[in-house]
């Protein structure tokens, strides 16, 4: 079946620092990417999104590149904040037209200021 | 404009009790969800209906079961409420373009579920 791995956290940073959490998956077809943000005391929130190979995620500064080769969407920040504290969940939604979805672990980012 | 809201926000119950959340979303999804998510983080589906079907993970206790009065809510019934069951429950929704699967969720605020 299809899964989802992501890197365990806590991840821990000082504020401004780069940001990478890493996301493999294995799906059959073609599925579309996605990760999420939960912000303590809340709901989960689509920050970015993929739909095919090749294509590049970008929300509030996040990137994530959307690669087959590698079954790969890591998760990327150039300088984060103290406001980006939360926990990342990387998903897939696999082809086919199903809409039942699959999701990482989840990784906790904590940044220091 | 709240998109998919729950109540209650905080459930405190005793074993073996009855209680029910409710979800509704004001998004004219056709695609309801229950997620439940444990100390860790975890996020495990739980159930997924729309008009045609509901889906059922097939690891999740028959104490548990999805009412759907219309195509905007999804409530959830939990009858003999164990220990276990403590966790915070997220209901979603998300339009499915039959045959398209690139669609996102959009989560509740979930409902935190505290059985002693």
């Amino acid at each position: 079946g299809d899964s989802v791995t992501q890197m365990e956290g806590p991840v821990t940073l000082s504020e401004e620092a780069f940001l990478t959490i890493n996301c493999t998956y294995t799906a059959t077809g073609y599925p579309s990417l996605f990760w999420y943000v939960q912000y303590p005391g809340e709901g989960l929130q689509l920050l970015l999104k993929a739909t095919k190979a090749d294509d590049k995620g970008s929300n509030k500064g996040f990137e994530a590149t959307y690669r087959k080769e590698t079954t790969s969407f890591h998760l990327e920040k150039g300088s984060v904040q103290v406001s980006d504290s939360a926990v990342y969940f990387c998903a897939l939604l696999p082809g086919g037209g199903s809409y039942i979805p699959t999701f990482g672990r989840g990784t906790s980012l904590i940044v220091h200021p | 404009d709240t998109a998919v809201s729950q109540t209650p926000k905080y459930l405190v119950t005793q074993m073996g009790n009855d209680k029910s959340i409710k979800c509704e979303q004001n998004l004219g999804h056709d695609t309801m969800y229950w997620y439940k998510q444990d100390s860790k983080k975890f996020l495990k589906i739980m159930f997924s209906y729309n008009n045609k079907e509901l889906i059922i993970n097939e690891t999740v206790p028959n104490r548990f079961s999805p009412k759907s009065p219309d195509k905007a809510h999804l409530n959830l019934h939990i009858n003999s409420l164990e220990l276990g069951d403590s966790a915070v429950y997220f209901c979603a929704s998300s339009q499915d373009r039959g045959g398209k699967s690139y669609n996102e969720q959009f989560f509740g605020p979930g409902t935190r579920l505290t059985v002693l």
